[in-house]
């Protein structure tokens, strides 16, 4: 299995501020990922965190509102820029194990005023 | 495209009733299948997953699901509900030859009462 850490758990942001999201996992992973999930939403996939290159984004999402690092194989962060309430949601950071076994963290619960 | 679907919004069962959370999938090649749970104001807890071998796979808290190629099904079961089960579940789908990422059903609502 996989822990993964997430900071903040909650927030509340003014609207216009930029806000960043850390993933810590307790163990070397390849592959990583951002979703969110919008109120009464499933989730939905923002970007692949690639290690040492640019994160890949999903149709939708841009770098420019949502830049991602990933440092190295256990750390990951995502960047919320210049928030509106419609960016309100849980973010979910995610990895897969060696085993193929997906895990997500608790989640970032987001609300811009 | 890749798509899961959930077909209903939610599910009622009675405590000790046996409880089928739905899951249909569409994906080329062979998928791999994920059940998820999700608590009031918590994140996704894994539950099981299916990649290869028998169609019968066994996950946490007494839960199980069953992968039905022919009817690109992929159902949860447990044998009796309990009313700590009542909680949101997602199906998910990831197509191997497309990395890791995962798609997700609407999910569904599971409500188990006493």
């Amino acid at each position: 299995s996989a822990v993964i850490s997430q900071k903040p758990s909650r927030d509340i942001c003014q609207r216009g501020t930029s806000l960043t999201i850390q993933c810590q996992v307790d163990s070397q992973v390849t592959m990583m990922f951002w979703y969110r999930q919008q109120p009464g939403q499933s989730l939905t996939l923002i970007a692949t965190a690639n290690q040492g290159s640019e994160a890949t984004y999903e149709s939708g999402f841009v770098i420019d509102k949502f830049p991602i690092s990933r440092p190295n194989l256990t750390f990951s962060t995502l960047t919320v820029s210049n928030m509106s309430p419609e960016d309100s949601s849980i973010y979910l950071c995610s990895v897969v194990t060696p085993g193929n076994t997906i895990y997500f963290g608790e989640g970032s619960w987001l609300t811009v005023v | 495209a890749q798509s899961v679907a959930q077909p209903e919004d939610q599910v009622n069962v009675a405590e000790g009733n046996p409880l089928t959370v739905k899951c249909t999938y569409s994906v080329s090649g062979n998928p791999y299948l994920f059940w998820y749970v999700q608590y009031p104001n918590r994140g996704l807890q894994f539950l099981l997953k299916y990649i290869t071998g028998d169609n019968l796979v066994k996950g946490s808290y007494g839960f199980e699901a069953e992968f039905n190629k022919s009817q690109t099904s992929f159902h949860l079961k447990k044998p009796s509900a309990l009313v700590s089960d009542s909680a949101l579940y997602f199906c998910a789908v990831r197509d191997p030859n497309q990395g890791g990422k995962l798609i997700f059903g609407q999910g569904t609502e599971l409500s188990v009462k006493p």
